[in-house]
């Protein structure tokens, strides 16, 4: 199976930061990665698909990067309602995996 | 619009079995492939199974192999999952998703998801 870590798993920050999340893979997965926002009580959404295309309807603010094994989510300034639970997701082979996640808190 | 509704969770014992239901509406069902993703609570987000567009191809998670059997009715618009042999570690909520097509891969569209509770 392949494996994603995220790093960090926590980030405080405050609104109008810079926030840069990160995604390894344990093996190469090229561009079949995929971030997805988890709010409290609710489903998942998808972010970025492809590494580095913004799903639409996602703010620009979003961005996506990388392939190969090394991936990176960017927040360009952080908004009120971006503090939530960061994913990512490879699906270039089954089992399709997840990163345990990120929780960015408000500082 | 793209609507995806959960349903069949609840408290079982252990041992027990339990089929999810997903109805999908507003989008042409036949052509998207779907996954179950479970969440136990307080945990990250889980991949559990697949099955593709027409419903030949079928993957699953090592640790659900030969207890879970997903499947799909394409003229009901329904996706399935069929679980025997619960397990207490698959206490969870269960997500219904959609995968996009092959030019925009990704979850793309979740159900609000069904809790499964396995408890003696």
């Amino acid at each position: 199976d392949i494996q994603m870590t995220q790093s960090p798993s926590y980030v405080s920050a405050s609104v109008g930061d810079r926030v840069t999340i990160s995604c390894r893979a344990s093996q190469g997965i090229s561009s079949w990665l995929a971030w997805y926002q988890q709010k409290p009580g609710r489903a998942p959404t998808l972010l970025i698909y492809s590494a580095s295309t913004l799903q639409s309807g996602v703010p620009s603010r979003f961005s996506g990067s990388g392939s190969g094994t090394d991936f990176t989510l960017t927040i360009s300034s952080l908004q009120p309602e971006d503090f939530a639970t960061y994913y990512c997701q490879q699906s270039n082979s089954f089992p399709f995996t997840f990163g345990q996640g990120t929780k960015l808190e408000i500082k | 619009q793209v609507q995806l509704v959960e349903s069949g969770g609840g408290v079982v014992q252990p041992g027990r079995s339990l089929r999810l239901s997903c109805a999908a509406s507003g989008f042409a069902f036949s052509t998207y492939s779907f996954h179950w993703v479970r969440q136990a609570p307080g945990q990250g987000l889980e991949w559990v199974a697949f099955v593709s567009s027409d419903g030949t191809l079928k993957h699953y998670r090592e640790s659900v192999k030969g207890r879970f059997t997903i499947s799909r009715d394409n003229f009901k618009k329904t996706v399935s999952l069929q679980i025997s042999g619960l397990r207490r570690e698959d206490t969870a909520l269960y997500y219904c998703v959609r995968e996009g097509n092959y030019h925009q891969p990704g979850f793309d569209y979740w159900g609000q998801g069904t809790l499964i509770a396995v408890s003696s």
